[in-house]
């Protein structure tokens, strides 16, 4: 079946320092969403990705999209200790389409920030 | 509050027994899922509805899981003959769904389970 990894599993920042996480899946995706958890919070949505290529930012966030839609990438300028959680990507599940199904998740990036 | 709400917060239940969870998506979603997750795990998808249809359904949803949503609108998820394994965050997101679009998905506060 279809798998989405994420690399790192964690990472220490110290406040201010950029900060990077990649997402990897084993099957072409229609599409790719990206969730942060705070801890003891649940999965908040922050974007999608369709477009092959596509870059998208939010303030201090930039989102790729790969050009073969198998992986993708957010950045974070000047990390803020309100950044601190922990960041998902998804796919959607084995069908193709119009994004449907339930999301395969990554196992998510744990960002740590030292003030 | 017009998010996705989900009862009860907290289960403890003791092996063997059932247990039953609620959740509400948005008013205006069609779409409803249930998503299980452990700690350091991303969440893994277990089914969803789309207003009263049960579409799809993961492996993870052994016999003893069944879900519902009798009106297209709440959804439960009942387990029966709880395990150790089952314990576990269960969350509800619902979205909407439209021809040629992709959308996100609004996740409730989840329900923990802790079967003892």
């Amino acid at each position: 079946g279809q798998q989405v990894m994420q690399i790192p599993q964690y990472q220490h920042v110290q406040e201010g320092e950029d900060f990077t996480t990649y997402c990897n899946s084993s099957t072409t995706l229609s599409n790719i969403q990206w969730y942060k958890q705070r801890p003891g919070g649940h999965p908040v949505f922050l974007i999608q990705l369709v477009k092959s290529g596509e870059v998208k930012k939010q303030k201090r966030l930039t989102f790729q999209f790969g050009e073969a839609k198998k992986n993708s990438s957010l950045h974070i300028t000047a990390t803020q200790t309100t950044d601190v959680g922990t960041y998902f990507c998804a796919g959607p599940g084995r069908r193709s389409g119009g994004g449907a199904d339930g999301l395969t998740f990554g196992k998510g990036t744990h960002l740590i920030i030292q003030p | 509050d017009t998010g996705v709400s989900q009862n009860p917060r907290h289960k403890i239940t003791k092996r063997g027994q059932n247990v039953t969870f609620r959740c509400d998506p948005i008013s205006e979603h069609n779409r409803l899922y249930w998503y299980r997750q452990t700690l350091g795990q991303g969440p893994e998808f277990l089914t969803y509805f789309q207003n009263e249809a049960q579409l799809e359904k993961s492996r993870l949803l052994s016999d003893r899981f069944s879900a519902e949503r009798p009106k297209g609108s709440f959804s439960t998820l009942e387990i029966q003959r709880t395990e150790q394994g089952d314990s576990a965050m269960y969350l509800c997101a619902s979205s909407l769904v439209w021809t040629g679009g992709y959308y996100e998905q609004y996740f409730g506060p989840g329900t923990r389970l802790t079967v003892t």
